[in-house]
């Protein structure tokens, strides 16, 4: 079954400095798709970043960078240069390419940025 | 394009009484999804589709009826409101590698 690990229900970064936020996953599926996705307090969801499981090279997306490691079925989230604006609740997720195209989410790291 | 719309906002419903959250796209998008998220957790599917005249149960699927006749639109419909369905519900279509999410309902049950 498919299931999504966030172990850090919140970080601390100093603005200006990079953050990595943990994401494992775990599917039986070959073909699949990871996705982070930004909830600021305002509420809506931000897609951020997305990686397909046949994809060699690691996404990137302007400051965000996401770090998969296949083998060890990690997909990290990497912010480099964070902002203020970055505070937020950040979400992992998962989509089977098989079986309808169910996407499920992870439990969330909540980010605080300090000035 | 509007995108992703979901009305109403917000409602308050009580126990027992039926609702129907209303979504929509303008964007042709196949594939449309409903979640809801509880405060402090991610996002849990209820119900999806893969196109207009087909669904299917998500994580979550009790209590709650979907259908969808055409492409644009997706309702939730909570048959019989439960102080357990008090949530924030999202309603989100995709295509590609990428999923819209509208506003949000958020919904409280007495």
């Amino acid at each position: 079954a498919q299931k999504i690990t966030q172990t850090q229900p919140g970080m601390f970064v100093q603005e200006k400095e990079a953050v990595t936020l943990d994401c494992t996953y775990d599917t039986s599926d070959q073909s699949y798709g990871l996705f982070w996705y930004k909830q600021p307090s305002s509420g809506e969801m931000i897609f951020l970043i997305y990686q397909g499981s046949y994809d060699e090279q690691n996404a990137t997306e302007g400051r965000y960078s996401l770090n998969f490691q296949k083998a060890r079925k990690s997909a990290n989230l990497v912010i480099s240069a964070s902002q203020l604006g970055d505070s937020a609740m950040y979400f992992c997720a998962m989509r089977e390419n098989t079986g309808g195209f169910k996407t499920i989410f992870g439990a969330g790291t909540r980010l605080f940025v300090k000035a | 394009n509007a995108g992703v719309t979901q009305t109403p906002k917000f409602q308050v419903l009580k126990t027992g009484q039926s609702m129907t959250l209303q979504c929509a796209q303008d964007m042709n998008h196949e594939y449309m999804s409903w979640y809801r998220q509880d405060p402090g957790m991610g996002l849990r599917l209820i119900h999806y589709s893969v196109g207009a005249g087909i669904t299917d149960q998500g994580e979550v699927p009790n209590g709650y009826n979907v259908s969808r006749s055409t492409t644009e639109d997706f309702p939730l419909r909570l048959l019989s409101a439960a102080p357990s369905q008090t949530s924030v519900y999202f309603c989100a279509s995709s295509v590609g590698d990428e999923q819209f999410f509208g506003p949000g309902t958020r919904l409280t049950v007495l």
